[in-house]
């Protein structure tokens, strides 16, 4: 089955600055991958999908880049504010017929502070 | 966006009794929608994928009699825990997923079971 390790734990930076989250994986690489946002004490919200032909895809101040040969996606946000305090999970989906399983990664939880 | 309910948003029961949490999507149809439970400071498990009209298909080491789940339409999920005991306490979350592999989460079920 497929393994997700992201980077760290917590993660702490200054307002402003770029935060970059890590999320790597072990198995087979996936069709496509997908970053989360969860606040305390509630369901994870989708923020964005990169597929595997895509190295790269931008929303806002956020961004994602997924390299199949390092089995890795970065996640940046960009001129981080408080209101970006969460955790961010990655998922993968199952392979072949699990496609709709995915597996998330433990989350990196950041604090931006002011 | 695509927007999915849970109800209730948190519960307290006793133990042996059994407990009832609702996952709707309100503005879209789902044939597919999976239960996870999450504990503190760790990742979402899924526990099953339910389908609608046919029997969930549960993962490895969730007991199906203790957590049953009815997909009774297109937009509304049950997942039911039987008999509850404290260890069952536990953050449950729903989600739904749409036509492009995009997943909706609930905003989640604190079960305490006292």
């Amino acid at each position: 089955s497929q393994k997700i390790e992201q980077n760290s734990e917590a993660l702490n930076i200054q307002e402003g600055k770029t935060a970059t989250l890590t999320c790597n994986y072990t198995n087979y690489s996936p069709a496509y991958l997908q970053w989360y946002r969860q606040d305390p004490g509630r369901g994870p919200v989708f923020l964005l999908l990169i597929r595997e032909n895509e190295k790269e895809k931008r929303k806002e101040r956020l961004k994602v880049t997924f390299d199949t040969t390092l089995k890795q996606s970065l996640f940046h946000i960009t001129a981080s504010q408080p209101a970006d305090s969460a955790t961010y999970l990655c998922a993968l989906p199952g392979h072949n017929t699990n496609a709709g399983k995915s597996t998330f990664g433990d989350g990196t939880t950041l604090t931006v502070k002011p | 966006g695509a927007v999915v309910s849970q109800h209730p948003s948190r519960v307290i029961c006793k133990s042996g009794t059994s407990v009832k949490i609702e996952c709707r999507s309100l503005d879209f149809q789902a044939t597919t929608m999976f239960w996870y439970r999450q504990f503190p400071k760790q990742s979402l498990m899924l526990m099953a994928t339910s389908n609608e009209g046919s029997k969930a298909t549960y993962e490895q080491g969730v007991e199906k009699d203790k957590f049953l789940i009815n997909h009774a339409s297109l937009t509304l999920s049950t997942l039911t825990v039987t008999s509850a005991h404290p260890e069952d306490s536990s953050f449950y979350i729903c989600s739904a997923e749409d036509r492009n592999w995009e997943q909706y989460f609930g905003p989640g079920t604190r079960l305490t079971v006292t």
